[in-house]
């Protein structure tokens, strides 16, 4: 079965750089674009960007351009996400989310990770 | 950049209402559109793509409709498990935004 697992908990201190992992299986990584979605406390979901593992092409929103760096290692069906310069209000939740299939027709995320929580405090 | 409007923001009903929740883009995806459901805790869930299409495994309950600009996700029949927050999103492409969410609570 489908399934992405993220890495654990982590607490930052502004300024500081974070990198959350998503190790998936039950699929082949490189025929899925992979996205990032992140909530804050509280609030809504906001999708931050994807990328296609394929190619490693990605996609970031306006708001996290300069600031997130999405990346993969095809060898582990791994990806990453790393956003830097950190202030609390990164404080949130993030999920990987499986996309659409690379050269495919568009698709929701329909297989999520469990989340990871990262808290910037100092 | 598109955005997607939700409304309302949260809603209070009845075990057996039937609720409505709209969503309304800035300008037309065609029929780019994904209803998610979290409940509280959890890992938001696909119900429903492509507007109108029921993800697998989705009670029939769920149903959604709408093109363009304007969409519905409609509940035919409440039912308590059906306490959660509700997301639009687009996905014809980047950015793929979500609405702000549609908070359901049972009367």
């Amino acid at each position: 079965q489908v399934q992405l697992v993220q890495s654990e908990i982590e607490v930052k201190q502004p300024g500081a750089s974070v990198k959350v992992s998503c190790k998936v299986s039950g699929y082949t990584f490189t025929d899925y674009y992979m996205h990032w979605v992140r909530q804050a406390p509280g609030q809504g979901l906001e999708w931050m960007g994807w990328i296609n593992p394929k190619s490693g092409g990605t996609k970031y929103a306006q708001k996290f351009q300069g600031g997130v760096t999405m990346t993969r290692d095809t060898s582990i069906s791994t990806a990453y996400m790393e956003l830097s310069r950190l202030t609390s209000d990164d404080t949130a939740v993030y999920y990987c989310a499986r996309g659409s299939r690379v050269a495919g027709i568009r698709f929701p995320s329909d297989y999520w990770g469990q989340g990871t929580l990262v808290t910037v405090s100092s | 950049d598109i955005q997607m409007t939700q409304s309302p923001s949260s809603l209070s009903a009845s075990v057996g209402d039937r609720v409505t929740i709209t969503c309304r883009a800035s300008q037309g995806i065609t029929n780019y559109l994904a209803w998610f459901q979290q409940k509280p805790g959890k890992v938001p869930k696909l119900l429903i793509y492509a507007a109108s299409t029921l993800q697998s495994g989705v009670p029939s309950r769920f149903s959604g409709s709408g093109s363009g600009t304007d969409f519905t996700l409609t509940i035919s029949s409440l039912q308590p498990e059906d306490v959660a927050t509700y997301y639009c999103q687009k996905y014809d492409d980047a950015p793929r935004t979500f609405g702000q969410g549609t908070r359901l609570e049972i009367k």
